[in-house]
């Protein structure tokens, strides 16, 4: 299995609700990111997580919230966001030392959007 | 800091045509380069990457790309364009020796007309 897969494909939410992002890999890799994309722009780094321990933290507003449960998972919990917080929101995972560290597998992205 | 240069926001080419997309980076080192293709809607895919030895390195779907150092470059080619390859390239950075950071560059939109 050499995919990443993150769901929900897209969600709307409102500016009270509570929702989550939720990511999967079963590559045995050992560090996992979360990136938000948007329109004609690259991704940016928000998290990352390094045998299961934060380990980056780009500054990332509060109403954001990473979980990694386990090796294989990562999950973003999402509370009072912003309109401009809509993105597509992009999941990856990397070995988690050694030159494979750096070479990243990315899932197909979350695209949400916040009314 | 490190940073990643792509010139062209926007390429069109003839399908058939050759195809050679630029990528600058600053580094105080050579870092690890990649280069990565988005589909629209889609996720990133890993095209080829450099961490050393031979300066020409091959990659999926007929992609190849050549370091220089001198020029602290990393350009990506392909010899005849399909109109399948339409899609946004970016080309990216990661230190050496790790450290789990990647830099993407701003984009390279390519169109191909057929």
């Amino acid at each position: 299995d050499t995919e990443v897969t993150q769901t929900p494909k897209h969600l709307v939410m409102g500016m009270t609700n509570k929702k989550s992002l939720k990511c999967e890999q079963h590559m045995g890799h050992r560090a996992m990111y979360w990136y938000k994309q948007k329109a004609k722009k690259p991704p940016e780094l928000m998290f990352v997580y390094s045998y299961e321990k934060l380990s980056i933290n780009e500054s990332v507003p509060s109403r954001f919230s990473p979980e990694c449960p386990n090796s294989s998972l990562l999950n973003l919990h999402l509370h009072a966001l912003q309109p401009e917080d809509s993105a597509l929101y992009l999941c990856a995972s990397s070995q988690g030392t050694g030159d494979g560290a750096n070479v990243l597998t990315f899932g197909a992205g979350s695209r949400l959007t916040v009314l | 800091a490190q940073s990643v240069t792509q010139p062209d926001i926007h390429i069109t080419v003839s399908e058939g045509a050759s195809l050679e997309l630029r990528c600058n980076y600053s580094y105080g080192a050579t870092p690890y380069l990649f280069w990565y293709v988005q589909s629209p809607g889609q996720g990133l895919q890993l095209l080829l990457k450099y961490f050393s030895g031979d300066t020409l390195v091959q990659g999926i779907k007929g992609f190849e790309a050549e370091f220089k150092r001198s020029q602290s470059s990393f350009n990506l080619r392909k010899p005849s364009v399909h109109w399948s390859d339409a899609a946004e390239y970016f080309c990216a950075v990661a230190p050496w020796g790790g450290g789990n950071k990647l830099t993407f560059g701003t984009g390279t939109q390519l169109k191909v007309e057929l």
